[in-house]
C-alpha cells in the first residue's frame, strides 16, 4: 500500500527563521513521483515541485529547497528566511506511475509570524 | 488559458438532497480525479477516471457517484446516502498513466465548499 506521512501537524515560526517540513512515504513501486503543494487560505492547490524516484539530486529554487533521500524514504522541504506570505498548508504527495493516483499526506500548517 | 473550472464555489445542501458538483477542464488531459478535504485529514480520493466512459472508486466512494461522458467533464454527485457531506471538494486532472506524461503534474481546480443546512 502507498502512504505518505507528514508528522508535523502545525509549525509556527517567526519571520526570517528557516523551517523544514518533513515527509516520509511508503510504496512498493520502483518508479514513482513525489510532489509538494502549497494551499493558501483561498483553497486552491499550488504546485511547488515534482521529483521522480530515479533522481535523488537535491533542488533549490529561491528560498525553497528539497532533500530527497531514497534510503530513508523521505522528501523534506525547507524554506529559508521564511516570510509571512509562506503561511499556508503544505502537502506532500506520492504518485504511482502505474495508476496515476495521487496520495496525499495529512498536511502541515505553517504559520509565519511577523 | 487552459485550466480546470469547478462550480459552484459554495454550495448548500438540505438533508436528503442530491447535489452535483461541476468540473470542466480544457487541458486535453485524459485522467480526472475528485478529492475530498476535511480539516486535519488531508485530501482523500473519491473517484478517478482515466478515460471517457470509465471510472474507478477511490478510498471513500460511498455516497458519491460520477460520470465521464466527455473528456472535458467529470461531474460529482453527492447523494443522500453520504451522511457527512460537509467538506471542501477538489477536482484535478492529468495525462493518463502509461503515456509517459502522466506524472508531469496534476492541475487542480479552485474547489467547491459544500455545506449541509
Amino acid at each position: 500500500a502507498q502512504k505518505v506521512t507528514q508528522a508535523q501537524t502545525e509549525i509556527s515560526v517567526v519571520e526570517k527563521e528557516d523551517v523544514t517540513l518533513d515527509c516520509v512515504y511508503e510504496t512498493r513501486d520502483t518508479t514513482y513521483y513525489l510532489f509538494w503543494y502549497k494551499q493558501p487560505p483561498s483553497g486552491e492547490l499550488v504546485f511547488l515541485i515534482r521529483r521522480n524516484s530515479f533522481d535523488e539530486q537535491n533542488e533549490i529554487s529561491g528560498r525553497y529547497s528539497w532533500n530527497f533521500q531514497k534510503s530513508t524514504s523521505s522528501f523534506n522541504f525547507t524554506i529559508t528566511a521564511s516570510q509571512v506570505v509562506d503561511s499556508a498548508v503544505y502537502f506532500c504527495a506520492l504518485s504511482s506511475s502505474n495508476t496515476g493516483k495521487l496520495i496525499f499526506g495529512q498536511g502541515t500548517t505553517l504559520q509565519v509570524k511577523p | 488559458d487552459g485550466g480546470i473550472t469547478q462550480s459552484p464555489k459554495y454550495l448548500f445542501r438540505k438533508e436528503g438532497q442530491n447535489v452535483t458538483l461541476s468540473c470542466e477542464q480544457n487541458l486535453n488531459h485524459d485522467a480526472m480525479y475528485w478529492y475530498r478535504q476535511d480539516p486535519g485529514q488531508g485530501l482523500r480520493l473519491i473517484y478517478y477516471s482515466q478515460i471517457v466512459n470509465d471510472f474507478q472508486k477511490g478510498d471513500i466512494a460511498e455516497g458519491y457517484s460520477v460520470s465521464r461522458e466527455k473528456k472535458e467533464s467529470f461531474p460529482l454527485t453527492v447523494t443522500s446516502a453520504q451522511k457527512n457531506p460537509t467538506a471542501f471538494y477538489l477536482c484535478a486532472s492529468s495525462f493518463r498513466p502509461g503515456t509517459g506524461r502522466s506524472n508531469y503534474g496534476y492541475t487542480f481546480g479552485s474547489g467547491t465548499r459544500l455545506t449541509v443546512v
